[in-house]
């Protein structure tokens, strides 16, 4: 079984940092998944990449499949980005097993 | 947003009672998840779907159990509810595999 690790668990910035959030895995992968869970619970799929780099608006997800981790980043971060972000990842697609999530939270 | 909807939303029931919680999508994908998200554990999967009447097992399905009939159903039935079946439940749909759309969550509550 895949063991996933998120640092870091909790993460407080101001308002226009830059924010990385990592997620490393014990297990070669196939695809990895980033997800953002908004503070009243709903959960967003933001990223699906299995090499390399996706950027939309705002946030960039990178991917080193031989150092088996991944980066989330935001830029120009602000206070709507406040949410739990969880990393995922599988040898398909069907069983993933999740991290625990980054609680991020900016502060206007 | 993906047509996903969850119902009921919240139900509060009693150990030993069967509980049946409902999946529905308008968006006519093939895959169907359900999970459950506990306090410091990351989302678990329960059963998944793959077409009709297609299931399969996750990590956590003992206790569990699931139908899909047509495409746009999927139930999770709590044959017997236990407290350790306490949780947050979502339902997750995806055209290819791998969830991309998640419903908006049961809380359930079993006394």
């Amino acid at each position: 079984k895949n063991e996933v690790e998120q640092s870091p668990q909790n993460l407080t910035a101001q308002e226009g940092e830059f924010i990385t959030i990592n997620c490393s895995y014990s297990v070669g992968i196939s695809a990895l998944h980033w997800l953002q869970q908004h503070p009243g619970g709903g959960i967003v799929s933001l990223f699906m990449l299995s090499s390399g780099k996706k950027k939309h608006g705002r946030l960039i997800a990178t991917i080193n499949i031989q150092e088996k981790h991944s980066s989330l980043h935001i830029t120009a971060s602000h206070p709507r980005d406040s949410a739990v972000y969880i990393c995922a990842v599988g040898d398909g697609n069907e069983k993933l097993t999740f991290g625990t999530g980054t609680r991020l939270t900016i502060i206007p | 947003d993906a047509g996903i909807t969850q119902s009921p939303r919240h139900k509060v029931t009693e150990t030993g009672t069967p509980v049946t919680l409902r999946c529905h999508q308008t968006e006519n994908h093939r895959y169907m998840y359900w999970y459950r998200q506990d306090p410091g554990h990351g989302l678990r999967l329960i059963h998944y779907s793959y077409g009709v009447k297609d299931t399969d097992k996750g990590e956590v399905s003992d206790g569990y159990s699931v139908s899909r009939s047509k495409t746009e159903d999927f139930l999770l039935t709590l044959e017997s509810a236990t407290s350790s079946q306490t949780s947050v439940y979502f339902c997750a749909i995806s055209p290819t595999g791998g969830p991309n759309h998640f419903g908006p969550g049961t809380r359930l509550t079993v006394l």
